[in-house]
């Protein structure tokens, strides 16, 4: 299976800020990476996928890059609607993969 | 606008089978597109079990194959997810979801996710 490590697992930021979370897959995973956002009690809801395509109705202040083995996903002027779990799956070969996730909490 | 929507017990004891139904609407499953089962143990990560596509081709989660299966029902619009042999392990909330295999992969569209504890 491709392990998926995502940094940090947890982090505190202020409204206005701006957030970088990574993923790294053990082993290349050409740009096949999506990412999540969680809210507590609800369903991932697609931000990302392909690495650095934003899936249709998600703010612009989301961003993806990355290729091969490291992904980052930024969030520029964090929203107050923006504190949640967000994950990394990588979607190269069965079994797909999840990042262990990182808790955006407000500073 | 696509909806899904898991539905079975909430509680399964040790040994027994965990059963559980997917139902569909805003979009027949015999369109296109692979169907999953997805569980987050809580306070935990995500992990797929699998996938299955309506002529039922499907794909397993290797650490669980032996004891998964995922049929569709399309004449309900529906899919369906059973796991044999469960232990407190398998205490997780289960979506379903879309999983659109190709071009490129992603998961859309999912369920609310329900609850399943497993205990005596």
């Amino acid at each position: 299976d491709i392990q998926m490590t995502q940094s940090p697992s947890s982090l505190s930021a202020s409204e206005g800020d701006r957030v970088t979370i990574t993923c790294r897959a053990s082993q290349t995973i050409s740009q096949y990476l999506n990412w999540y956002q969680q809210k507590p009690g609800k369903a991932p809801n697609l931000l990302i996928y392909a690495a650095s395509t934003l899936q249709s109705g998600v703010p612009s202040r989301f961003s993806g890059s990355g290729s091969g083995t490291d992904f980052t996903l930024t969030i520029t002027s964090l929203q107050p609607e923006d504190f949640a779990t967000y994950f990394c799956q990588q979607t190269s070969s069965t079994p797909y993969t999840f990042g262990q996730g990182t808790k955006v909490e407000i500073k | 606008q696509v909806q899904l929507q898991e539905s079975g017990p909430g509680l399964v004891k040790p040994s027994e089978t965990l059963s559980l139904t997917c139902a569909v609407s805003g979009y027949s499953i015999t369109s296109d597109y692979f169907w999953g089962w997805l569980r987050q143990p809580p306070g935990k990560g995500l992990e797929w079990i699998g996938s299955m596509y309506h002529s039922g081709s499907a794909y397993y989660n290797p650490s669980l194959k032996s004891r998964v299966t995922i049929s569709v029902d399309t004449s309900r619009n529906q899919f369906s997810l059973k796991l044999t042999s469960v232990t407190a392990a398998d205490t997780a909330v289960y979506f379903c979801a879309r999983d659109q295999r190709t071009s490129p992969p992603k998961f859309e569209y999912w369920g609310r996710g329900t609850l399943v504890t497993v205990s005596s």
